[in-house]
């Protein structure tokens, strides 16, 4: 069965420091991948997508995230936070096809001063 | 902006009655989607339409019946609502044939007492 492990529920970083939220999922082939953020009462925002090619995807805000194959991962990462960033992260993958979106579980991200 | 708009936001119901949701989008999108929203769960697929009058089922439909009678509105029903679909609600869209990707509403938060 296909699913979207988040490991961390809740992360804590101080503004200016490095980011990298988790994701692996499981699928059989590479699925299309993505990262939605959700700010406290609001929809789901698109952050970045992956399909095909080059393994490092650059997203909105500042965010990238890389495509690992062997590691069946596609973690986030953002090298500087703002207290903007606070929010809750999700992964999702779509089966090549597939109509399904399957998310994880989220990480909630609080960012201190 | 996906141009989406989701009605009502915000919904108190009693167990045993019915309730409609209502999503709307301005840009004539081919599928759209419903998702519910729990804590632990990330988001799930209901039920999704691929076009007028066209419509299937998601990963936990049970208890709630579309329709899609205009391109531009995606109902939810929920015939004789419990407890347990207490839940937040987010319509999505795809673009069709720019990509896989779906763009999500600002959500119904539904409370079943």
């Amino acid at each position: 069965a296909q699913s979207v492990t988040q490991p961390d529920i809740h992360i804590t970083v101080s503004e200016g420091a490095s980011l990298e939220l988790r994701c692996n999922y499981s699928y059989g082939a590479t699925p299309y991948l993505f990262w939605y953020v959700q700010s406290p009462g609001q929809g789901l925002q698109l952050l970045l997508k992956y399909f095909s090619g080059d393994t490092l995807v650059q997203g909105i805000k500042g965010f990238e995230a890389e495509f690992k194959r062997s590691q069946s991962s596609f973690n986030l990462r953002k090298p500087s936070v703002h207290w903007s960033d606070a929010a809750e992260y999700f992964c999702a993958v779509l089966q090549t096809g597939a109509n399904n979106l399957f998310f994880g579980t989220g990480t909630r991200l609080t960012v201190i001063p | 902006d996906a141009g989406i708009t989701q009605s009502p936001r915000h919904k108190v119901t009693e167990t045993g009655t019915p309730v409609t949701l209502r999503c709307h989008q301005t840009e004539n999108h081919r599928y759209m989607y419903w998702y519910r929203q729990d804590p632990g769960h990330g988001l799930r697929l209901i039920h999704y339409s691929y076009g007028v009058k066209d419509t299937d089922k998601g990963e936990v439909s049970d208890g709630y019946s579309v329709s899609r009678s205009k391109t531009e509105d995606f109902l939810l029903t929920l015939e004789s609502a419990t407890s347990s679909q207490t839940s937040v609600y987010f319509c999505a869209i795809r673009e069709g044939g720019s990509g896989p990707e779906q763009f999500f509403g600002p959500g119904t938060r539904l409370t079943v007492l």
